[in-house]
């Protein structure tokens, strides 16, 4: 079973709507991580928890809020989704002091 | 603040040549650095990392960095390309384990039969 999941993997929705991406993971790290990727950027961080009770912006957070419901569970939500927030996002996780971080499958995310 | 140069958003070569992707970053103080690599579908996979000791370092798939601190370079190379090397490559960077990885904006590599 993969360490870090990803629901849902691949998601429709129209503007305006409010959608949730949601991330586990199995590897008991501490720290998890919300990104974007668009084609030509890279990824960009959206927001950043190093435990339950921390939350931290990233450099693109506007548009976008999470819930770090326990260690391993991150949410991200969009809650009135645009077009420009089409993009595939990504959850890491790392664990406390370690530099690397890894990586679930994505969600590739279309708002119309 | 931290960044990363990623030179060529797109690399192409032939099976069996060189390959040399390129990655500065900029810093004041010794960073920590990353090659991280993405096939098509898939989530991004550390490929190697430079943290402290010796520069020159080795990865997975014969893949290897080394770290120039000169030249604030971080170079990935691999002496023969194989078809399955085409893949998208990320250089990051952090400066702490309490701040999180800065990506480059990524090269595609293609492999030519």
């Amino acid at each position: 079973d993969a360490d870090v999941t990803q629901t849902p993997r691949n998601r429709i929705t129209k503007t305006g709507k409010r959608i949730m991406l949601e991330c586990s993971q199995t590897k008991g790290h501490d720290r998890m991580y919300w990104y974007r990727q668009d084609p030509g950027l890279g990824l960009r961080l959206i927001y950043y928890s190093f435990d339950v009770k921390d939350i931290n912006k990233g450099e693109i957070s506007d548009g976008y809020s999470v819930s770090r419901q326990a260690q391993a569970k991150f949410s991200l939500s969009l809650e009135s989704a645009i077009p420009n927030q089409t993009a595939l996002y990504f959850c890491a996780t790392a664990a406390g002091g370690a530099y690397e971080q890894y990586f679930g499958p994505g969600t590739r995310l279309t708002v119309t | 603040a931290q960044s990363v140069t990623q030179l060529g958003s797109h690399v192409s070569v032939s099976e069996g040549a060189l390959v040399l992707l390129r990655c500065n970053y900029s810093s004041s103080v010794p960073p920590y650095l990353f090659w991280y690599v993405q096939y098509p579908n898939q989530g991004l996979q550390l490929l190697l990392k430079y943290t402290t000791g010796a520069t020159l370092v080795k990865g997975i798939n014969g893949f290897e960095a080394e770290f120039k601190k000169s030249e604030t370079s971080f170079h990935l190379t691999k002496p023969s390309a194989h078809m399955s090397d085409a893949a998208e490559y990320f250089c990051a960077v952090s400066y702490s384990g309490n701040t999180p990885l800065v990506f480059g904006k990524g090269t595609r590599l293609s492999v030519i039969a």
